[in-house]
C-alpha cells in the first residue's frame, strides 16, 4: 500500500541553523515525490518535486529509494520558512496523490 | 499556473442538514480533486472528479454522503450530506494542471471550513 510518513509534527529551529524535514515512503513502483509547503493564511502550494531536481527558496530534496526517503533539507533556516510541510507521493502514471501528516517548522529568531 | 476559487470559505452548519461546496477554476482541466483535512490531521482523498463521467471514491467515501458534480471543464461541487460533527473539516478542491517538461502540478484551492454544530 501506499503511504507516505512524517515523524515530526513539529521541528523548532533557530535562524540560520540547518533543518531536515523527514519523508519516508512506502510504494512498490517508482513513485513522484513531492513536497508541498502552507504559509500562514496562504493555500497549500507546491514547494518542489523530486523529477526536478531544483533548488527552490533553498530548499532541495534528493530521492533516496534505497531508504525510500525524500528529506527536505535547507542549509540555513530563515524567519519566513516558518510553515507546514507537507510530504506527498503519486504513483508513476497514476494521478491519484497522497500525503503525509505534515510536520510544522517553526525558525526562531 | 491555475487558479481555484472555492465557495464557501467557512460556514457554520446545523446536523443532519447538506451543503454543497462549489469549485471553480480559470483554466479547463480534466481532473479535479477533493480532499478532506479534519483538524491536525492530514489531507484525505475523497473522490477523483472528471468532467463527463461519475466521480471515483476513495475507500471509506460514499456518492450518498459525498455526491459530486463536474458539469464541464471549469466547476465541480462537492455536497456534505445529513451532517454529522463528524464532517466537521477544511474540505479542499485542487486540480492537476500545466503539462511542463517537469510534469503537471497540482493546485489547491483556500479550501471550505465547514463546522457542524
Amino acid at each position: 500500500a501506499q503511504r507516505v510518513t512524517q515523524p515530526e509534527k513539529l521541528l523548532s529551529v533557530f535562524k540560520g541553523a540547518p533543518v531536515e524535514l523527514k519523508c519516508n515512503y512506502s510504494y512498490s513502483g517508482s513513485p513522484e515525490l513531492f513536497w508541498y509547503v502552507q504559509y500562514s493564511r496562504q493555500r497549500l502550494q507546491l514547494l518542489l518535486r523530486h523529477i526536478s531536481r531544483e533548488s527552490i527558496k533553498g530548499f532541495t530534496a534528493d530521492l533516496n529509494k534505497g531508504e525510500t526517503s525524500f528529506h527536505l533539507k535547507k542549509p540555513f533556516a530563515q524567519e519566513e520558512d516558518s510553515a507546514m510541510y507537507y510530504c506527498a507521493l503519486r504513483n508513476t502514471g497514476g494521478f491519484k496523490t497522497i500525503f503525509g501528516a505534515g510536520t510544522r517548522l517553526f525558525v526562531k529568531a | 499556473s491555475a487558479v481555484i476559487s472555492q465557495k464557501p470559505s467557512r460556514d457554520i452548519c446545523q446536523r443532519g442538514t447538506s451543503l454543497t461546496i462549489q469549485c471553480q477554476v480559470d483554466s479547463q482541466v480534466t481532473m479535479m480533486f477533493w480532499y478532506r483535512q479534519q483538524p491536525g490531521q492530514s489531507l484525505t482523498l475523497i473522490a477523483t472528479a472528471n468532467q463527463g463521467s461519475e466521480a471515483t471514491y476513495e475507500s471509506g467515501f460514499v456518492i450518498d454522503k459525498f455526491p459530486i458534480s463536474r458539469p464541464n471543464l471549469t466547476f465541480s461541487t462537492l455536497t456534505v450530506s445529513n451532517m454529522s460533527p463528524e464532517d466537521s473539516s477544511i474540505y479542499l478542491c485542487s486540480v492537476e494542471y500545466g503539462g511542463t517538461t517537469s510534469g503537471n502540478t497540482i493546485y489547491f484551492g483556500e479550501g471550505s471550513w465547514l463546522t457542524v454544530v
